[in-house]
């Protein structure tokens, strides 16, 4: 079956400079969530988008900005990199849930490392 | 604001012992959504079990369980028989159920470490 794509899956940056991490979710889903996970610390929620659009914002650094495309591909690009952005990103796909009884799965990707020197 | 708190760090335990991950977690929802996760040294986060809160059934899946209890907002979860692949780190997390739908981030608690020694 096929899964998340997440590309690059290593990537290393120098300081202040610019990346761009690239998610593809699942064919069929239209909902991508975007965390990051510091060393030795818990993924974190950063963006969310839904049919394109922005669903929900967590602690995502002003440098950071996040979109999904029309085909509902998303891409998280990092401006001023500091040292503190070295960090696991994952992308996680899922179709829409509606509430109540039916949760729709995360589906992980296999992350991206980003080291920032 | 939800919140997932793992009071167990690290555990070391030696083969076909039985451990128990504990998980405590706070919520004003009433609907909402628990998991555990498994994360080994290789960095994948790998599924492990999803429940719903109107749904305390306790379940076993071979040497998994894992133990549900509203009452003390606890998610606990057992491996029987411990074996050294099941060295790893074990996140809990949690998900509030939005109305309108598609917002359904995951929080998740620091982690315990678990290491099976042979």
């Amino acid at each position: 079956a096929a899964g998340v794509i997440q590309s690059p899956r290593h990537l290393i940056k120098e300081k202040r400079e610019t990346a761009t991490l690239k998610c593809y979710p699942i064919p069929r889903h239209d909902t991508v969530y975007w965390y990051q996970q510091g060393p030795g610390q818990d993924p974190q929620f950063l963006i969310s988008f839904y049919e394109k659009m922005q669903s929900d914002k967590g602690s995502i650094p002003d440098r950071f900005s996040a979109q999904q495309f029309s085909d509902y591909h998303s891409e998280l690009n990092m401006s001023s990199l500091e040292l503190g952005d070295s960090a696991l990103y994952f992308c996680a796909s899922s179709t829409r849930t509606s509430g109540g009884p039916v949760y729709n799965e995360q589906f992980f990707g296999p992350g991206t490392r980003l080291t920032v020197l | 604001a939800q919140k997932v708190t793992q009071a167990q760090t690290e555990i070391s335990v030696v083969e076909k012992e039985d451990v128990t991950l504990d998980c405590v977690y706070e919520t004003r929802d009433t609907t909402y959504y628990l998991f555990w996760y498994k994360q080994p040294p290789s960095g994948e986060l790998v599924f492990l079990i999803r429940r719903n809160s109107f749904d305390e059934q306790n379940e076993i899946s071979g040497r998994y369980s894992w133990n549900f209890q509203k009452s003390t907002s606890s998610f606990n979860f057992t491996i029987t028989a411990s074996q050294v692949v099941d060295s790893a780190v074990y996140f809990c997390a949690l998900s509030e159920a939005r109305s309108g739908g598609s917002n359904y981030k995951l929080t998740f608690g620091k982690g315990t470490l678990l290491t099976v020694n042979p």
